[in-house]
């Protein structure tokens, strides 16, 4: 079974800059979310998605950040414009039924300079 | 905040000792779940406790929780230096139905 597939694995920007980071959840894992984990702490859920609706949005910062999940496949999350304490590591995962395991992605560290 | 909680902040033991970490949770959980991450890797999944269940065992890997005290601990037997990486306690609430809750995470060092 495939993993899920993230892309790029790093990417350094200028602050103001935009950036996307794109995700492919295992094949069939209707959920997806989208985690920031910054250096030293745990991962926060920036959005879930449930097939190509959003579940949970609570913690993005909408004024910077969007996601989008077409025909609840692949994702892409865009940071636009990019500040310092955006740098972290995106990281994505799926799970195949509720409240069981999540499978993660190798993450994209971003570093914005 | 975040839902769960470790501690210690930071391990370091050597290698065929144990190592214990425990983790503290706020609300009513449906699952507890223990994950570790390499440096600059991904998440990987442990193992998972369920509300109604007091211990689990997989491999070399003991998992407690006390609803009561709302609190978890994963216990790692004869640890190797590859045992060497962060260990994140994560909740599935049982209000929010599909929030997986990160708690901090453990460092955990197995020198050899």
């Amino acid at each position: 079974e495939a993993g899920v597939a993230q892309s790029p694995r790093y990417k350094i920007i200028e602050k103001r800059q935009s950036v996307a980071f794109w995700c492919n959840p295992i094949s069939g894992h209707a959920t997806l979310y989208w985690y920031q984990q910054i250096l030293g702490q745990g991962p926060k859920l920036l959005i879930q998605f449930q097939n190509n609706g959003v579940v949970d949005d609570s913690q993005l910062p909408k004024d910077r950040f969007s996601a989008e999940r077409l025909k609840g496949v692949d994702s892409t999350l865009k940071i636009q414009p990019a500040k310092l304490e955006d740098s972290a590591v995106y990281l994505c995962a799926s799970r195949p039924r509720p409240f069981g395991e999540a499978f993660f992605g190798q993450g994209t560290r971003l570093t914005v300079v | 905040s975040q839902q769960g909680e470790e501690d210690p902040q930071a391990l370091s033991i050597q290698e065929g000792e144990n190592a214990t970490m425990n983790c503290s949770y706020k609300t009513s959980i449906n699952n507890l779940q223990w994950y570790r991450q390499n440096s600059g890797r991904g998440l990987v999944h442990l193992i998972l406790i369920r509300s109604n269940e007091r211990e689990k065992h997989s491999g070399r890997l003991r998992v407690t929780l006390d609803t009561s005290k709302k609190s978890s601990s994963l216990l790692i037997t004869a640890s190797r230096a590859a045992d060497t990486a962060s260990y994140f306690c994560a909740t599935w609430m049982e209000t929010s139905g599909s929030r997986l809750t990160f708690g901090e995470g453990t460092q955990l060092t197995v020198n050899p």
